[in-house]
């Protein structure tokens, strides 16, 4: 079983549309990341947390929430899709320490029509 | 704020040949930590090698290096024998800073020719 689980995989969705990407892990890690991935630019980070209680935007928040509903459970939403948000989207967990590695899910691949 | 920069958006490599993809970033910290990670078409991100910038030796794993400079602010992924499953986007990211983000460079898609 995977540590960091994606749900879902793949969606396809219409603009304005409500969206929530949900990540849950196994691995005990405090720190939970959403990044986003689009072509030629990288990975980029959109928000993360250090425990329940703690929450920060990344570099690229705007139109995006997220909730941290337990130490094991991440999620994002995009109140209102835009096309302009079609891309690859990561969750990263990580233990405490500026040495921890992230480890990521599989990511789920959305697209917005 | 730091950036990671990998020159290289394409590199190719025949099976069992050595291959060196490069980094470079730009920090104004004294303690942080480099990684490579790879993305194979299955998407996955996979970490293949970790570096301390405080420890001058540098990093191996089995078939992979790294050559880090940190004066030059350089570091380069080395893969020796060169295997048709290391075909994938490489990821060079620097962790560091009080929120411990990683910032990752643009990847390097390489291809490994039979």
């Amino acid at each position: 079983d995977a540590d960091v689980t994606q749900t879902p995989r793949n969606r396809i969705t219409k603009t304005g549309k409500r969206i929530m990407l949900e990540c849950s892990q196994t691995k005990g890690h405090d720190r939970m990341y959403w990044y986003r991935q689009d072509p030629g630019l990288g990975l980029r980070l959109i928000y993360y947390s250090f425990d329940v209680k703690d929450i920060n935007k990344g570099e690229i928040s705007d139109g995006y929430s997220v909730s941290r509903q337990a130490q094991a459970k991440f999620s994002l939403s995009l109140e209102s899709a835009i096309p302009n948000q079609t891309a690859l989207y990561f969750c990263a967990t990580s233990e405490g320490g500026k040495k921890m590695p992230q480890h990521f899910g599989d990511g789920t691949r959305l697209s917005i029509l | 704020a730091q950036t990671v920069t990998q020159s290289q958006p394409e590199m190719s490599v025949q099976e069992a040949e050595t291959v060196t993809l490069s980094c470079t970033y730009d920090t104004s910290e004294s303690d942080y930590y480099l990684f490579w990670y790879k993305q194979p078409p299955s998407r996955q991100m996979i970490l293949v090698i970790r570096q301390e910038a405080y420890k001058q030796q540098n990093a191996t794993e089995n078939r992979f290096s790294v050559n880090f400079q940190k004066a030059a602010k350089s570091f380069s992924l080395k893969i020796s024998d060169s295997q048709l499953g290391d075909a994938a986007m490489y990821f060079c990211a620097y962790q560091g800073g009080s929120n411990y983000k990683l910032t990752f460079g643009k990847g390097t898609l390489l291809t490994v020719n039979p």
